[in-house]
């Protein structure tokens, strides 16, 4: 059963503009969840995770994400995108093991 | 500190084929962990050391072999390759197993089977 899902697989943003991109995980007990980036020709680098407690988490570059129970929602945001923030953008839950999502790549208009 | 380190960056390789993909970390970390990542499926875990002397099958297993040569190096090994292990591969690892440890990666081993 699919773990974690990443509805968009691409999205494109104008410089400046806000961003949303959306996971939802399918896991029964309180999930431990990451977001991890990967610019291109480069391994992941975590942005942030959430454990439990407050369920808006601020990660490095500017980014937050809010954990949804009723929604079973982690989605990543940031208020004022930069063209630098261009890269693929992976969420995951540590089950045990961690399941990656398929991945969000995001383009940044000029 | 370099954190965790892979070679090759890019190999080519005939089917039939063996390699080994080296990786090491410094960082002191218990448990190591090797993925491979194919276009519109994230990271798939082959396999995984929890710690020194321990290896253990992750999702997509078939075809790999993987050694903990000591703490710091993980190697996983392809005996006879096939065009379907094309992919990149990444190392990953983290202090420990336990659920909800960071895992910390390597920048990839960009691998194509003819």
């Amino acid at each position: 059963a699919q773990s974690v899902t990443q509805p968009d697989i691409h999205i494109t943003v104008s410089e400046g503009a806000s961003l949303e991109l959306r996971c939802n995980y399918s896991y029964g007990a309180t999930p431990y969840l990451f977001w991890y980036v990967q610019s291109p020709g480069q391994g992941l680098q975590l942005l942030l995770k959430y454990f439990s407690g407050d369920t808006l988490v601020q990660g490095i570059k500017g980014f937050e994400a809010e954990f949804k129970r009723s929604q079973s929602s982690f989605n990543l945001r940031k208020p004022s995108v930069h063209w630098s923030d261009a890269a693929e953008y992976f969420c995951a839950v540590d089950r045990g093991k961690f399941y990656f999502g398929s991945g969000t790549k995001l383009n940044v208009k000029p | 500190n370099a954190g965790v380190t892979q070679t090759p960056k890019f190999q080519v390789l005939k089917t039939g084929q063996s390699m080994t993909l080296q990786c090491a970390q410094d960082m002191n970390h218990n448990s190591m962990y090797w993925y491979r990542q194919d276009p519109g499926m994230g990271l798939r875990l082959i396999y995984y050391s929890a710690s020194e002397g321990t290896t253990d099958k992750g999702e997509v297993p078939n075809g790999y072999n993987v050694s903990r040569l000591n703490k710091r190096e993980f190697s996983l090994r392809l005996e006879s390759a096939a065009p379907s292990q094309t992919s990149v591969y990444f190392c990953a690892s983290s202090p420990d197993r336990g659920v909800g440890e960071t895992q910390y990666f390597g920048p990839g081993t960009r691998l194509l089977v003819l």
